[in-house]
């Protein structure tokens, strides 16, 4: 079975650009994350889709954040404007149902300058 | 929110050795997962435990839900054990959200 997909791997932009990040769940996995893990930190939901809606996004930063999960399958985050407190790595996870396990991407490594 | 625990922050050991490492939780919980971080930064699925007790070679985890708090062993650590441990939680009545805990971090000696 293939693993969760992301894309890029790495990133570097500078402060004021924007940024898109891909992620392809795992197959017939309904629910699908957004982490962000910042240095030193363990991963923070960002935003939880339930096939093509939003479950809760109360920690995204919405006048910077934005996401989508339009088909229910794949998705794209997007920053813009990036800041420089918005450097980390950027961490998509899926699950067959809610409260399934959840398997996560490589990840995106974000560093803004 | 739920609050989640893990302890020791650092652990070093000799290769051959064996660890416990400790999740403590403030809520009942749906999901219960064990990851390991390795230095590529790779997030590794350990276990899948809300309750009970698992084995997967040399790893093995307990979850004593009542008591609210997750135990993993490692026997016989590889210095391929290395990296962050990490302990998340979804309590029970929300989301299926993870917290996270601060990690563990363990280095592994030849």
């Amino acid at each position: 079975e293939a693993g969760v997909a992301q894309s890029p791997r790495y990133k570097i932009i500078e402060k004021r650009q924007s940024v898109a990040f891909w992620c392809n769940p795992i197959s017939g996995h309904a629910t699908l994350y957004w982490y962000q893990q910042i240095l030193g930190q363990g991963p923070k939901l960002l935003i939880q889709f339930q096939n093509n809606g939003v479950v809760d996004d109360s920690q995204l930063p919405k006048d910077r954040f934005s996401a989508e999960r339009l088909k229910g399958v794949d998705s794209t985050l997007k920053i813009q404007p990036a800041k420089l407190e918005d450097s980390a790595v950027y961490l998509c996870a899926s699950s067959l149902q809610r409260d399934q396990p959840q398997h996560f991407g490589d990840g995106t490594r974000l560093s803004i300058l | 929110g739920i609050q989640v625990e893990q302890s020791p922050p650092d652990l070093i050991l000799q290769e051959g050795a064996n660890s416990t490492l400790r999740c403590n939780f403030s809520d009942s919980v749906n999901n219960l997962q064990w990851f390991h971080q390795n230095p590529w930064g790779q997030l590794i699925n350990l276990f899948y435990i809300p309750s009970g007790t698992k084995q997967n070679g040399r790893l093995s985890a307990t979850t004593v839900a009542t008591e609210r708090y997750s135990l993993l062993y490692i026997s016989s650590s590889q210095t391929t054990d290395s990296g962050v441990y990490f302990c998340a939680v979804s309590p029970k009545g929300a989301n299926s959200k993870l917290t996270f805990g601060k990690g563990i971090t363990l280095s592994v000696r030849p």
